[in-house]
């Protein structure tokens, strides 16, 4: 079965600092999509970043970055610059290349401080 | 560009009854995709509907059908509740291999 594992249940930075939030991932297939949701309170999964299992570049999305590392299925993401409005449950997912199906991680909580 | 949009927000029911659940894709989506967010955990796939046609099927029991209508707008039936089937249900549409659209999910309470 494919996992998706988050080890991280919480997180806290300070407001403008970098946090690096931690994702692996267990699968035997060679194409597939990762990605990186957050849950603000209102519920509603925003996409964050998405990144194609065969491109070797990095995503990066303004603030936020992702460090690939497809030989040992991790897949981590780094928020720069935190701001408050980054306070929030992000969660780490993976889709097969031909489905947009998610297996979900089970969230990490981050926490900015002022 | 009106989002993925779910009613009702909040739902309460009693166990062994039925609920019917909302969805409205955004403007221009045609696939619709169900997951169950419990409580602390991350969502889990129940199914996706595709040309009112169920196209994928998680881990979940028959007592969860779908049915999807030809605006392709979505409902998701849960028959026989149980306390256990107490969480979030988010709906989620997509085009084409897009990236999923999220609604703010229905809150449903079994008592």
């Amino acid at each position: 079965a494919q996992t998706v594992t988050q080890s991280q249940p919480e997180m806290s930075v300070q407001e403008a600092e970098t946090v690096t939030l931690s994702c692996t991932y267990d699968t035997s297939e060679s194409d597939y999509y990762l990605f990186w949701y957050k849950q603000p309170p209102s519920r509603q999964m925003i996409l964050v970043i998405r990144q194609e299992a065969y491109k070797q570049q990095n995503a990066t999305e303004n603030r936020f970055s992702v460090n690939f590392q497809k030989a040992a299925k991790s897949f981590s993401l780094k928020i720069s610059d935190s701001q408050l409005g980054d306070a929030a449950m992000y969660f780490c997912a993976k889709a097969n290349y031909n489905t947009d199906k998610l297996i979900f991680g089970t969230g990490t909580r981050l926490q900015v401080f002022p | 560009d009106a989002g993925v949009t779910q009613s009702p927000t909040h739902l309460i029911k009693t166990r062994g009854q039925q609920v019917t659940l909302r969805c409205s894709p955004k403007s221009g989506h045609d696939t619709v995709s169900w997951y169950q967010q419990a409580l602390g955990q991350g969502p889990q796939f129940i199914f996706q509907y595709y040309e009112e046609e169920e196209r994928q099927r998680g881990n979940f029991p028959d007592r969860f059908s779908g049915h999807q209508f030809p605006n392709y707008s979505s409902e998701l039936n849960v028959n026989a509740l149980l306390l256990g089937d107490s969480a979030l249900y988010l709906c989620a549409s997509s085009l084409a291999g897009s990236p999923l659209h999220f609604g703010n999910g229905t809150r449903l309470t079994v008592t």
